[in-house]
């Protein structure tokens, strides 16, 4: 099974602020990555799919990068919207969702 | 417009039985992967089965042999069927469509418990 680990676990970070989420894969799944926001009591919300590919109606402040095992979720300037939870998911061998980055707005 | 609905959920005892249901519109269910997500109370996400447009079926090694996932094209309608429930079941249950799971249900809440 493929396993997914997200750094950090949590974070506070102010409006306006520059955010990275890390995704590590314990095995190639080369582009195979989505990004999900999930908020409190709501269902997860599809951010990027293939690694860096912004699904419609997702601001650009979000963006996704890397591939193989290496993957980054960034907020380019974090909005008082952004508060959540982040999951990192592979689908390149069934499917396997990262812990979890909770994002708190100072 | 795209959107599903689960239904189903509820208080269940250790051992039995339970169908949910996830109605879609907007699209066909039978034309896309199709999964079922769950998350236990203040966990993760965790995928739990997929039906392909081919008829495949694949499920977490969590449930395999205890839950069966199916779909009704004339009601656009999937459905997972958990038998043997476990404790270890209670659970948000989400559908999701696509590979890279682009639209999701509210979900149904699922709780086990004796």
């Amino acid at each position: 099974d493929v396993q997914m680990t997200q750094s950090p676990s949590a974070l506070s970070a102010s409006v306006g602020d520059r955010v990275t989420i890390t995704c590590r894969a314990s095995e190639s799944i080369s582009k195979w990555l989505a990004w999900y926001q999930q908020k409190p009591g709501k269902a997860p919300k599809l951010l990027i799919h293939q690694a860096s590919s912004l699904e419609s109606g997702v601001p650009s402040r979000f963006s996704g990068s890397g591939s193989g095992t290496e993957f980054t979720l960034t907020i380019s300037s974090l909005q008082p919207d952004d508060f959540g939870v982040y999951y990192c998911q592979q689908y390149n061998n069934f499917w396997t969702f990262g812990q979890g980055t909770k994002v708190e707005i100072k | 417009e795209v959107q599903l609905v689960e239904t189903g959920g509820g208080l269940f005892h250790p051992g039995g039985s339970l169908r949910l249901s996830c109605a879609a519109s907007g699209f066909s269910v039978s034309s896309t992967y199709m999964s079922w997500v769950r998350q236990a109370p203040g966990k993760g996400l965790e995928w739990v089965s997929v039906l392909y447009a081919t008829d495949n079926t694949y499920y977490a090694d969590s449930v395999k042999g205890r839950f069966t996932i199916s779909r009704d094209n004339s009601k656009n309608t999937l459905y997972l069927q958990m038998d043997s429930l476990r404790a270890e079941d209670t659970a948000v249950y989400y559908c999701a469509r696509q590979l890279h799971m682009d639209v999701w249900g509210h979900g149904t809440a699922v709780t086990v418990s004796s």
